[in-house]
């Protein structure tokens, strides 16, 4: 089973910073948070993952709470082609496995 | 970046034939494979995953002989739907990890099975 949970849908405006919630309270202190997204009949697309610090990098930025209960990803400059599920994961660095949750379907606005 | 591919992207069968789907590593040899079976609307949902020359690990529920995983090489994994029904027409991914914690997904396989 999944370990995460996310709002099932999310609307914003292009050219807005998406802000996408993912709550996993009961994380473990060996388990990174991970953020894939797959848009429409397309494989997912890695997007970012932390340990306990915020990251970032050219897609997206990572905030991990303190207690690291959950996370927030977050897309800066939302254009239409950011549609997409997005999906947040926690997992064992060493384990390959990727099990998937609902994720959260993201709408751009134009 | 490290791209998987997969073959064909489309297929289309009839009720009671087999197929095959190959999920190709294209710069760079992957310890694992893993393939995943996506319905409309719904999540991915992890199948097998599986090791250069030994054999796949089954998720519950999931049919090892009617999903056959061979993966014969550090490059290529196929996926053969045996005597294919309706009820298999999914969208099937593939993705492959090389060793670090990281993994790449290939474009994906719609499956119709009439």
């Amino acid at each position: 089973d999944a370990k995460t949970t996310q709002p099932p849908s999310m609307d914003c405006a292009e050219g807005r910073a998406a802000n996408l919630p993912c709550n996993h309270s009961t994380i473990s202190g060996n388990e990174y948070v991970y953020w894939y997204r797959q848009i429409h009949s397309q494989g997912p697309q890695y997007i970012i993952h932390g340990l306990k610090n915020n990251e970032t990098n050219e897609m997206a930025s990572l905030i991990i709470t303190e207690d690291r209960k959950s996370s927030t990803l977050i897309l800066p400059h939302a254009t239409l082609r950011d549609t997409a599920v997005y999906y947040c994961i926690v997992r064992v660095a060493r384990d390959d496995k990727i099990i998937f949750g609902k994720g959260t379907r993201l709408h751009i606005l134009p | 970046g490290a791209v998987v591919s997969q073959h064909p992207s489309r297929v289309i069968c009839k009720s009671g034939t087999s197929v095959k789907i190959e999920c190709r590593s294209l710069d760079f040899q992957a310890t694992t494979m893993f393939w995943y079976r996506q319905f409309p609307k719904q999540s991915l949902m992890l199948m097998a995953t599986s090791n250069e020359g030994s054999k796949a690990t089954y998720e519950q529920g999931v049919e090892k002989d009617k999903f056959l995983i061979n993966h014969a090489s550090l490059t290529l994994s196929t996926l053969t739907v045996t005597s294919a029904h309706p009820e298999d027409s999914s969208f099937y991914i593939c993705s492959a990890s090389k060793g670090s914690n990281e993994q790449f997904f290939g474009p994906g396989t719609r499956l119709t099975v009439l």
